[in-house]
């Protein structure tokens, strides 16, 4: 059982906005930024993004982040059918005083 | 570009060792954090362990505890992790990862593709 939790699946029509969710605690996403990434299984994972709401150079705009209390979400707006994948939601925890991830969710672009 | 290359992985049986590496290039191995995080069967994602860019102050996962040990050595732009006392639930695909600090901001930027341990008898 992940400290994140994520729903386990989203699906999407090309061109769709998709949201995934991520629910944490206080010790978790309620004191410290969030952090997504993609991963395709067989290859490395890549960063989406980080502190929340911020890009890495070279991530699409279409990829956005939130955060609100206890709580952040993912949006994939435009989706396309390179972007089934993976997505992990993570945060350091201070009470575990180490990184915790979401148990992932797979998005399938119907 | 940044590349990080896992190697070390393989069969192990339960009590077994091993030692897995990554080697890095591309950018200023020195300069960064470094992280090891696991991804195990059908599950997701693991933290296990960070070190800082000069080798102090490792911090572990809870599970692998007193059992794994980080260290680097930043003239080879290596990294390691040493698995010792490997259980059935330590089997997992090994990734290591470069580990950005910018306070608040902490986050894994770049990874590799993964090296595979397997413990079972």
């Amino acid at each position: 059982q992940s400290v994140l939790t994520q729903p386990p699946s989203a699906s999407g029509t090309p061109g769709q906005r998709v949201t995934i969710s991520c629910s944490g605690s206080s010790s978790n996403i309620g004191r410290n930024p969030v952090n997504w990434y993609q991963h395709l299984p067989g290859t490395a994972p890549k960063l989406l993004i980080y502190s929340s709401h911020q890009r890495p150079s070279g991530v699409t705009d279409r990829f956005s982040g939130s955060k609100s209390g206890i709580s952040a979400s993912l949006a994939i707006s435009g989706l396309q059918s390179e972007d089934e994948a993976d997505y992990y939601c993570a945060a350091w925890d201070d009470s575990l005083k180490g990184w915790v991830f979401g148990g992932g969710t797979k998005l399938t672009v119907l | 570009q940044v590349q990080l290359v896992e190697s070390g992985g393989g069969l192990v049986k339960p009590g077994g060792s091993l030692r897995l590496s990554c080697v890095a290039s591309g950018f200023n191995f020195n300069d960064y954090y470094m992280s090891w995080i696991r991804q195990t069967p059908g599950k997701g994602l693991e933290w296990i362990s960070y070190i800082t860019s000069i080798g102090s102050y490792p911090y572990y996962a809870d599970s692998v505890k007193g059992r794994f040990t980080v260290s680097r050595d930043n003239a080879k732009k290596s990294l390691y992790l040493q698995v010792n006392s490997l259980r059935t639930e330590d089997t997992a695909v090994y990734y290591c990862a470069r580990y950005v600090v910018e306070p608040p901001a902490a986050y894994f930027d770049f990874w590799g593709q993964g090296t595979l341990v397997t413990v079972s008898s």
